[in-house]
């Protein structure tokens, strides 16, 4: 079955600075990638998502990119915020989804 | 629209007895999820159903855990007898076309066990 691998785990970045996280999948018939993004005991909620057919996607100061040949995908964050604070998963998907162990973004005011 | 509802939202058990869980997606979603999210990891599938019918149960523990859904709306998780090794947020998600493994998934509040 499909593996997803996330890194880092942990990334602590200065208010207005960049983040990058970073996913790797297993299964090059996964097709479907979202990235979900959840705060402290609450459900987690979907910031982006992209398809095989696509190589980027941005939405406001979000940003994912694919690239299937190597079978990795990024979330990139720009001008970031405290808010953004939260623990972020990636996941891969084709006719089920597997979910990376998540990263702890922390912004520090 | 309504999001996902779940309930109860919080238990606690001694471990060997029983639990079950409930789960109401949004009106319409045709596919439901249950995931297990142990403390420090990312969700993990444990059952995918379309409707009424089992897509995906790979990852379900069977001689432990059931789930069901019956007339293709809500559904229960249910765990039987319960381990330490269960403690952990059960999140319930659904979407909305029969494809939904490539839809977008909305998730529930979660239920978060305690097994002692």
């Amino acid at each position: 079955g499909e593996n997803v691998e996330q890194h880092p785990s942990t990334l602590s970045v200065q208010e207005g600075d960049s983040a990058v996280i970073k996913c790797t999948y297993s299964d090059s018939a996964s097709n479907y990638f979202p990235w979900y993004k959840q705060e402290l005991g609450k459900r987690p909620q979907l910031i982006i998502d992209i398809r095989s057919n696509v190589g980027e996607k941005k939405d406001q100061r979000i940003a994912v990119t694919l690239n299937k040949t190597a079978k990795h995908f990024s979330l990139h964050i720009t001008e970031t915020q405290p808010e953004d604070s939260a623990v972020y998963f990636c996941a891969a998907s084709k006719n089920d989804m597997r979910f990376g162990a998540g990263t702890r973004l922390t912004v520090k005011p | 629209e309504a999001g996902v509802a779940q309930s109860p939202r919080y238990k606690i058990i001694e471990k060997r007895q029983s639990v079950a869980f409930w789960c109401n997606p949004i009106s319409g979603h045709a596919t439901l999820y249950w995931y297990q999210q142990i403390l420090g990891q990312g969700p993990k599938l444990l059952i995918q159903f379309q409707n009424n019918g089992v897509v995906d149960d790979s990852q379900l523990p069977k001689d432990r855990f059931s789930a069901e859904r019956l007339k293709g709306v809500d559904s229960t998780l249910k765990i039987q007898p319960a381990k330490l090794e269960d403690s952990a947020v059960y999140l319930c998600a659904s979407s909305s076309r029969l494809s939904a493994s490539t839809d977008t998934q909305y998730f529930g509040p979660g239920t978060r066990l305690t097994v002692l």
